[in-house]
């Protein structure tokens, strides 16, 4: 039972270009969530989905876009990647809210 | 909107020693979820406890207990025998019980506990 499985966990991007961080769980979870983590600021939600089909903006949806066309993956998609996305990157699912999530082990995006 | 606060930014300890991190929380639910994480170098976070706010009793696993006031909105954690091991990241987070977009975790800031032999 692999998870969350994240990818890639690092990566430099450089100013403009665009990627995809890949997130893909085997759990049949139906919530599935992207946070990033700053330095001194917790995580914050960037966006979430409750089912497939099903996506919503987070508290910092700017700059990023999600599809989730299955249960088991939910894609993050950066366009035009600025400096301000430097960050590490979580992926996360939870099967309902009683439950706390499972994480991806994270990637780290540096942007230059 | 629900708030998590966590008003220690770092924490030491001696080991075998204990300690408690402290960790407040705004909201006018009834019914939520309350969990504390820990996030080691290696950057993975791992669920330590989880607390359901219906329930007075505290939970434990192990070396780690928390103590839950709901009036007060308190949820702190404590480490027993505290181990090299223990060093971390942590992190409390809250989570309503109504589903969609308030089903959400919710971090606070993170304490940074580091472990002295």
């Amino acid at each position: 039972n692999a998870g969350v499985t994240q990818t890639p966990k690092f990566r430099i991007l450089k100013i403009g270009q665009s990627m995809t961080l890949q997130c893909t769980q085997d759990m049949n979870h139906n919530y599935m969530y992207w946070y990033r983590q700053d330095p001194g600021m917790g995580l914050k939600l960037i966006y979430y989905s409750v089912g497939a089909g099903i996506t919503d903006k987070g508290e910092v949806p700017n700059g990023y876009n999600v599809s989730r066309s299955t249960t088991e993956d939910f894609p993050l998609r950066l366009e035009l990647a600025a400096p301000s996305q430097t960050s590490v990157y979580f992926c996360a699912s939870s099967l309902t809210v009683n439950y706390g999530y499972t994480f991806g082990s994270g990637t780290r995006l540096t942007v230059v | 909107a629900q708030t998590v606060t966590q008003s220690q930014p770092e924490m030491s300890v001696q080991e075998a020693e204990t300690v408690t991190l402290s960790c407040t929380y705004d909201t006018s639910e009834s019914d939520y979820y309350l969990f504390w994480y820990k996030q080691p170098p290696s950057r993975q976070m791992i669920l330590v406890i989880r607390q359901e706010a219906y329930k007075q009793q505290n939970a434990t696993e192990n070396r780690f207990s928390v103590n839950f006031q709901k009036a007060a909105k308190s949820f702190s954690l404590k480490i027993s025998d505290s181990q090299l091991g223990d060093a971390a990241m942590y992190f409390c987070a809250y989570r309503s019980a109504y589903g969609g977009s308030q089903g959400n975790l919710i971090f606070g800031k993170g304490t940074k506990l580091s472990v002295k032999p």
